[in-house]
């Protein structure tokens, strides 16, 4: 299986508060994304990111920031959490292959964010 | 407009019997994938099969094949011999290279229950 974890797997947080979330890889894939999943909605895209420094707003990007300083990292920040960012956050990873096809995805196993 | 719409919210199904799950997209980029995905109870979102928009046939892994019909704009999956532990929640996702580059944009998925 590719190498890819996400911290924490569970949170619970106050309304108002910080929170950051962890994305690591070890496979050395140059894309990385952010997705939240919300019963209705399947899987909406938040950030990405397409290299070291390099990255891109989703589709449900308000409220959020992102920072990837190396390339198995990719932090998800919610700078003052709400309770409607209440979901559950995945993370995944591609890249292409010596040919130039795109690799499809991996998952992370996804963290459980709960703001009360 | 949505890009990807799964107008199943929920299917049932018997054991050892097929079960179709529809798709249909919304495009105007000649190259583009399409991807299905499993997501069972425990919340790991598993990778089941890939077509690409210039594939001649259509793909199959197994027990599931994708019915593409690029005409209709429609990437149905198909399950053969259903088992218990197919019951889970089923996701169709697509790429669009050149409008998203390697952005994935997901349905709102659809939940099997394989009766037995």
């Amino acid at each position: 299986d590719a190498g890819i974890t996400q911290s924490p797997r569970h949170k619970v947080t106050e309304t108002g508060t910080p929170v950051t979330l962890r994305c690591h890889q070890t496979e050395n894939h140059r894309y990385m994304y952010w997705y939240r999943q919300d019963p209705g909605h399947g899987l909406r895209l938040i950030h990405y990111s397409y290299g070291v420094k390099d990255t891109d707003k989703g589709e449900v990007s308000d409220g959020y920031s992102v920072s990837r300083s190396k390339t198995e990292d990719f932090l998800l920040t919610l700078e003052s959490a709400t309770s409607s960012q209440t979901s559950v956050y995945f993370c995944a990873i591609s890249d292409r292959d010596t040919n130039g096809r795109k690799y499809g995805y991996t998952f992370g196993s996804g963290t459980r964010l709960t703001v009360v | 407009a949505q890009k990807i719409t799964q107008t199943q919210p929920g299917m049932f199904v018997q054991e050892k019997e097929a079960v179709t799950l529809d798709c249909t997209y919304d495009t105007s980029d000649p190259s583009y994938g399409l991807f299905w995905y499993k997501q069972p109870s425990s919340g790991e979102m598993i990778f089941l099969i890939y077509q690409g928009s210039y594939d001649q046939q259509n793909a199959t892994e197994g027990r599931y094949s994708l019915n593409f019909q690029k005409a209709r704009k429609s990437a149905n999956l198909v399950i053969s011999a259903s088992q218990l532990g197919d019951s889970a929640m089923y996701f169709c996702a697509m790429r669009e290279e050149e409008t998203s580059g390697s952005r994935l944009t997901f349905g709102e998925g659809t939940q099997l229950t394989v009766n037995p």
